[in-house]
């Protein structure tokens, strides 16, 4: 089955530190990637998305590059902000044609970041 | 406002209640969907509903039951729960259960817990 692994939090940056959060998946075909974000007391909102090989998603400075060969979507931030304290998804979704499969989820990864 | 409202915010129930869960979209979405997300776990997916008909049902407790009345209402019954049933309760939509690879739109969940 599909699966989503994601690095454990929380994960405690300073103001301005350059952010990865790493994402590896396995897949039976050719999934679609995700990036979500919950913050506190609120659901989960779509932070940006790669539906094939190589493409790069990017969304507030945010940007994840679907990498196939390594079966990857790594999250990247150049300067990230307290603003961008959170918990971070990556999910995949691969549409099977017999029914709705839904997104996997990873476990998300708690971002912290202190001024 | 996410486009997917959900009703109650928070419940608590006791092991022997009877209540239910709403959620409502207005996106024009024919999909929706029910996931359990719990600390430390990933979110589970509990069932999907495509144009008002059940495609999926995760394993899901017979005590946790789900209806579609209509493309943009879904609710989530529930009754006779045990304490570990406990957990945030997310309902999400897409365009269809074939467009999941566009991305879902979650509403911000409702907290349940039983006591």
């Amino acid at each position: 089955g599909n699966s989503v692994t994601q690095m454990e939090g929380p994960v405690t940056l300073s103001e301005e530190a350059f952010l990865t959060i790493n994402c590896t998946y396995t897949a039976t075909g050719y999934p679609s990637l995700f990036w979500y974000v919950q913050y506190p007391g609120e659901g989960l909102q779509l932070l940006l998305k790669a539906t094939k090989a190589d493409d790069k998603g990017s969304n507030k400075g945010f940007e994840a590059t679907y990498r196939k060969e390594t079966t990857s979507f790594h999250l990247e931030k150049g300067s990230v902000q307290v603003s961008d304290s959170a918990v971070y998804f990556c999910a995949l979704s691969e549409y099977s044609g017999g029914g709705a499969d839904g997104l996997t989820f990873g476990k998300g990864t708690h971002l912290i970041i202190q001024p | 406002e996410t486009g997917v409202t959900q009703t109650p915010r928070h419940l608590v129930m006791g092991m022997t209640n009877k209540k239910s869960l709403k959620c409502e979209q207005h996106l024009g979405h024919n999909a929706m969907y029910w996931y359990k997300q719990s600390a430390k776990k990933p979110l589970e997916l509990m069932f999907v509903y495509n144009f008002k008909e059940q495609t999926e049902n995760n394993s899901v407790p017979s005590r946790f039951s789900p209806e579609c009345p209509n493309s943009s209402h879904l609710f989530l019954h529930l009754h006779t729960l045990q304490p570990e049933d406990s957990a945030l309760y997310l309902c999400a939509s897409s365009q269809d259960a074939s467009m999941a690879a566009y991305g879902y739109t979650f509403g911000s969940g409702t907290r349940l817990t039983v006591v």
